[in-house]
């Protein structure tokens, strides 16, 4: 069964430091996400991507943050300058129609 | 403001019981999810309801999305250990273009042998 699928599993890094979390969409899909959950607490909507471009986005996606489809498959989450309180578990989600979207595993961020 | 109020936070039953855990709002949503995430995993997709008064079975799991489309209910019958885990509903709020999903706070069930 096709999946999502997130690289890398953990990444550490710097405040202020630039970071790239990847995602690679299941391929028919249209629709692509980024969800980040802070430790206990509930998952929050960061940003929706179609007909590559931004549809929507949450007031935590501020300027420090950026998400494009470099290649046509990959559909990529860039923070430029992390903040101790980016720490968290960052999930892209994709799906073909907007009713149901399917998780990747996802990325594991500690700003240090 | 809670869009979507998830309940309990947390059920812990004996191998066996019967439980339901409930997912409220005020707002009206085109669909409603729900899904089970593992600790440090991805939330996995266990059903999508979008018919008012839909309900649909999952082997021992039944869920129901209301008529008016503001809440929805899963039920599990005879549960497990193996249903041990965190639950989550989340849904598209009517007149949402793109399918932004708003999540409730989870249900975190641990089932005793």
């Amino acid at each position: 069964e096709p999946e999502v699928t997130q690289t890398p599993s953990h990444q550490v890094t710097q405040m202020g430091q630039e970071v790239i979390l990847r995602c690679v969409p299941i391929s028919n899909h249209l629709y692509f996400y980024w969800y980040r959950q802070i430790l206990g607490q509930k998952v929050e909507f960061l940003v929706s991507f179609y007909n590559n471009e931004i549809s929507e986005k949450s007031e935590i996606f501020d300027d420090q943050f950026s998400v494009e489809r470099p290649d046509g498959s990959n559909f990529t989450l860039k923070i430029r300058s992390t903040k101790l309180e980016d720490s968290a578990m960052y999930f892209c989600a994709t799906t073909f129609s907007t009713d149901t979207q399917y998780f990747g595993p996802g990325t594991r961020l500690t700003v240090l | 403001t809670q869009l979507l109020e998830q309940s309990p936070q947390f059920l812990s039953i004996q191998e066996g019981e019967n439980l339901t855990v409930y997912c409220n709002s005020s707002s009206v949503f085109s669909s409603l999810q729900w899904y089970r995430q593992e600790p440090g995993e991805g939330p996995v997709l266990l059903v999508t309801v979008v018919t008012g008064g839909e309900v649909k079975k999952l082997k021992r799991l039944t869920f129901q999305f209301g008529d008016a489309r503001k809440d929805s209910s899963l039920h599990i019958t005879a549960a497990q250990p193996g249903d041990t885990g965190l639950y989550l509903c989340a849904g598209v709020m009517r007149g949402t273009s793109y399918g932004k999903l708003t999540f409730g706070q989870g249900t975190i069930l641990t089932v005793h042998p």
